[in-house]
């Protein structure tokens, strides 16, 4: 069964912590992608990466930034956390092509205090 | 602008009604249109994918439609569960998108009380 696997469903930090937000694809997935989602605004895209090395910003990506050393695994790392950024993050990947969904986690509630 | 209108924004329906989910999208060239379920608390995961030529596609009790012609599509659900519960997102693809991101809509929350 094919899985991406965010290492921590729930999340407590404080106001300036760096935070790491882990993301794990067995799928050998060329792309990988993080999202926030809040309610009201649905997913907003942070940053998303389409290979190695590679990242790309999405619509939001002030106060975040990103890793991508192998390609099965995708750091959000949040440099000085703040309260505005307690939220429910999504990673997904995808294989290149036009016509593949993306596969999603589970997800991580982050609290920030 | 690239974008994906759901409506309605939330909905509440008794268990063994049917209900219809709306998507109107403006983005362009159009590729295919996923829908995906999301329940409390969990990643989406995806009920169907369509493309230009496709008008409806079935999964169990949801079916969905797309009229590539006005840029709307359309999530029926038939008998509906309590496990039916969750928000349900229209996601659009560009033609010409390769890597890039699909455009998401906000989602329709539903809720099915016994």
């Amino acid at each position: 069964d094919v899985k991406v696997t965010q290492s921590s469903r729930y999340l407590v930090k404080r106001t300036g912590e760096k935070v790491f937000l882990e993301c794990v694809q067995d799928m050998d997935h060329e792309n990988m992608f993080w999202y926030r989602q809040d309610p009201g605004l649905g997913l907003r895209l942070i940053y998303f990466s389409y290979d190695v090395k590679m990242k790309e910003k999405g619509d939001i990506p002030e106060g975040y930034s990103v890793s991508r050393e192998k390609k099965e695994r995708f750091s959000l790392i949040l440099e000085s956390a703040s309260t505005n950024q307690t939220s429910m993050y999504l990673c997904a990947s995808s294989p290149t092509g036009k016509n593949y969904g993306y596969t999603f986690g589970s997800g991580t509630r982050l609290t920030v205090v | 602008k690239n974008q994906v209108e759901q409506s309605p924004q939330s909905l509440i329906i008794l268990e063994g009604k049917n209900c219809t989910l709306q998507c109107n999208y403006t983005v362009s060239p159009f590729s295919n249109l996923r829908w995906y379920k999301q329940d409390t608390g969990r990643g989406p995961v995806s009920l169907t994918i369509m493309t230009f030529s496709e008008n409806t596609k079935s999964n169990g009790r949801y079916t969905a439609t797309l009229d590539a012609d006005t840029k709307q599509s359309s999530l029926h659900i038939t008998a509906s569960q309590l496990s039916d519960s969750a928000s349900y997102i229209c996601v659009v693809s560009r033609k010409d998108s390769g890597n890039t991101p699909l455009v998401f809509g906000k989602g329709t929350r539903l809720s099915v009380i016994a």
